[in-house]
């Protein structure tokens, strides 16, 4: 059973503290993880997907990296626009035709200005 | 492209009611998929589909039930509505296989069940 733990589950950062956001992870056969962001009120939106370890990418402040074990969520320099929840999803092999990922709980990310 | 459209976006239900949520797609997605997120919590696969005429249950489906007539729309109807069931529900479709692995997601259904 492919499994996803985030941490922290909430963190407080003020306007320019540059910070990381953990997501480890145990799977059969890794198919990709993938980064969310979903605000208060809203569905998740995509933001990255990661295939192999040692892959990187990059949007605007945010940068996703993975090893075999997890992967982080690098925040440069946030912005009180950079506040909501950031959620990890995996998908296995054993997910075969269905495509389903596992998602994790979570992190609730605040900035303060 | 609207994307993920999603009816209605809350409601209030009394114990033992039923309802349709409706969730609709104009990105010619084959797969679809209904979750449910209940605070601090991830979310939960309820059904998914892979074609029009294929569904199949997720982790959570006692309770629900779900048709797909057409690629567009994937109803999930809740039938004796019960409290547990109060939560906020997702739903989302993906491009075919071989395409960008990424879910796009609808607004979300605010479910109260009193």
């Amino acid at each position: 059973e492919d499994q996803v733990t985030q941490s922290p589950e909430a963190l407080r950062l003020q306007e320019g503290e540059s910070s990381s956001l953990n997501c480890s992870y145990t799977v059969s056969g890794l198919r990709g993880l993938f980064w969310y962001r979903q605000d208060p009120g809203k569905g998740p939106e995509f933001l990255f997907t990661l295939y192999s370890a040692g892959e990187e990418k990059e949007k605007e402040r945010l940068k996703a990296t993975l090893t075999k074990k997890e992967s982080f969520l690098h925040i440069t320099a946030p912005k009180p626009e950079d506040s909501a929840t950031y959620l990890c999803a995996v998908r296995g092999a054993l997910s075969g035709g269905s495509y389903i990922p596992t998602f994790g709980r979570g992190t609730s990310l605040i900035v303060h200005p | 492209n609207a994307g993920v459209t999603q009816t209605p976006k809350f409601r209030i239900l009394k114990i033992g009611q039923s309802m349709t949520l409706q969730c609709t797609q104009d990105m010619n997605h084959n797969y679809m998929y209904w979750y449910r997120q209940d605070p601090g919590m991830g979310l939960k696969l309820i059904y998914y589909s892979v074609g029009a005429g294929i569904t199949d249950k997720g982790e959570v489906p006692n309770g629900y039930n779900v048709s797909r007539s057409t690629t567009e729309d994937f109803p999930l109807r809740l039938e004796l509505a019960a409290p547990s069931q109060t939560s906020v529900y997702f739903c989302a479709s993906r491009v075919p296989p071989g395409g960008q692995e990424t879910q796009y997601f609808g607004p979300g259904t605010r479910l109260l069940v009193l």
